[in-house]
């Protein structure tokens, strides 16, 4: 079945260095979504990409759409202790039906 | 500012019951999905509701179902549980079944904690 992975699972940074994580799908997707998750706390929406090659930015994070719409990336910029929590991408598929799939995540831990 | 709302926020159940979860989608969308989330995982989709019907479906078996009433409100049944039903039930609201276009995706609910003992 269609499966969004993320890498790294776990990153532990210094604050102030810099952090990425990668989304990776086994199919082409319609969209993507970006979502942070607190420890204890529930997913909320950061951003959406939808175009081929799309990049966005948020301060200091940076979202970007792959050229083949299956893969994304979320870049942090001089993380800070508020950037802890998990980060979930989601696919937009209509292959078939239209649903979202989540990412495995990347737990980011910032060492003050 | 009515977000999405879940209730309850913690239950216990024994094997073998029935669960009956409930959601009150944010103000102005019409369309609820229900994603589980184990330990450590990313969300689950379960299903999604929209129009008082059931639109899309995970991988999930017939012992999970759920309805949508008129006002938007949904619930998640879940029958006969097992162990392994034991989790975070979200739930998801937004305007219209499919996201594209506008910058806005899902709002989640805090949760409902299930655990099955």
């Amino acid at each position: 079945g269609q499966q969004v992975m993320q890498i790294p699972q776990y990153q532990h940074v210094q604050e102030g260095e810099d952090f990425t994580t990668y989304c990776n799908s086994s199919t082409t997707l319609s969209n993507i979504q970006w979502y942070k998750q607190r420890p204890g706390g529930h997913p909320v929406f950061l951003i959406q990409l939808v175009k081929s090659g799309e990049v966005k930015k948020q301060k200091r994070l940076t979202f970007q759409f792959g050229e083949a719409k299956k893969n994304s990336s979320l870049h942090i910029t001089a993380t800070q202790t508020t950037d802890v929590g998990t980060y979930f991408c989601a696919g937009g598929t209509t292959s078939g039906t239209y649903k979202y799939i989540f990412g495995t995540g990347t737990r980011l831990k910032v060492l003050a | 500012d009515a977000g999405v709302t879940q209730s309850p926020t913690h239950l216990i159940k024994t094997r073998g019951q029935q669960v009956t979860l409930r959601c009150s989608p944010k103000s102005g969308h019409d369309t609820v999905s229900w994603y589980q989330q184990a330990l450590g995982q990313g969300p689950q989709f379960i299903f999604q509701y929209y129009e008082e019907e059931e639109r899309q479906r995970g991988n999930f078996p017939d012992r999970f179902s759920g309805h949508q009433f008129p006002n938007y409100s949904s619930e998640l049944n879940v029958n006969a549980l097992l162990l392994g039903d034991s989790a975070l039930y979200l739930c998801a609201s937004s305007l219209g079944p499919f996201i594209l276009g506008a910058n806005y995706g899902y709002t989640f609910g805090s949760g409902t904690r299930l655990t099955v003992v």
